[in-house]
């Protein structure tokens, strides 16, 4: 039973360029959430989907970030005209249905994705 | 904008050392508090998810309480290993559902 797997583990840009992380959830999770760990910082929440549905973007910044989780293939983060400022280890959760909310479901990270823009 | 603070921010304690630390969150719109345990070079793992106020909850030689009333969660090693050694993370859920995370305690403990 494969834990979440993301993709790839190191990415390297040239500012301009675009970033596109791909995340797996664990078998039976259909939520997918996204987390972004900045240099001596904590992870910071960016957004939590659902499949073909954007429950929570609050997180997300306004520009050239975008999130998606079709109802084929993996969750996909997508990054545009990247900056040395998206430099950071990017974390996808994933965590089951629940019937109540999601709120106290627990989730199980993948091993990240670390961008690096030149 | 939630503020989860989590102190210290890190601790060196000798093995067989008992140790805690401190996780506060905001009192309202209360619906779940986690602790993770997250090991360099690997993922966060889950320790506990916790949702009534006085919870308890325990696994081996780690512990968490929490009080809802006032806002702050401790976690409890006993006996700590160098195995321990990790950043423990809280993570607060609200009415938004989303996970919000402090930046963590990291715990180095010396054999």
């Amino acid at each position: 039973n494969a834990g979440v797997m993301q993709n790839p583990r190191h990415l390297v840009r040239r500012r301009g360029q675009e970033a596109r992380l791909r995340c797996s959830p664990m078998k039976g999770h259909s939520h997918v959430y996204w987390y972004r760990q900045l240099p001596e910082e904590g992870l910071k929440f960016m957004v939590y989907l659902q499949k073909e549905n954007i429950i929570d973007e609050s997180g997300m910044p306004k520009e050239r970030f975008s999130a998606e989780f079709p109802k084929e293939g993996p969750s996909i983060l997508r990054i545009q005209q990247v900056v040395r400022g998206d430099s950071a280890a990017y974390f996808c959760a994933s965590s089951p249905p629940n019937q109540l909310s999601s709120g106290a479901n627990v989730l199980t990270f993948g091993a990240g994705s670390r961008l690096t823009v030149l | 904008i939630l503020n989860v603070e989590q102190s210290p921010q890190s601790l060196h304690v000798q093995e067989g050392d008992s140790t805690n630390f401190t996780c506060s969150f905001p009192s309202s719109n209360f619906y779940a508090l986690h602790w993770y345990r997250w090991e360099t070079a690997k993922s966060p793992e889950a320790l506990f998810v916790m949702t009534l106020n006085g919870d308890e909850k325990k696994k081996g030689r780690i512990s968490a309480t929490l009080n809802t009333k006032e806002g702050y969660s401790y976690l409890y090693i006993k006996g700590s290993q160098p195995e321990d050694s990790a950043t423990y993370l809280c993570a607060f859920t609200g009415s938004a559902r989303q996970l919000t995370f402090g930046s963590g305690t990291q715990l180095t403990v010396l054999p």
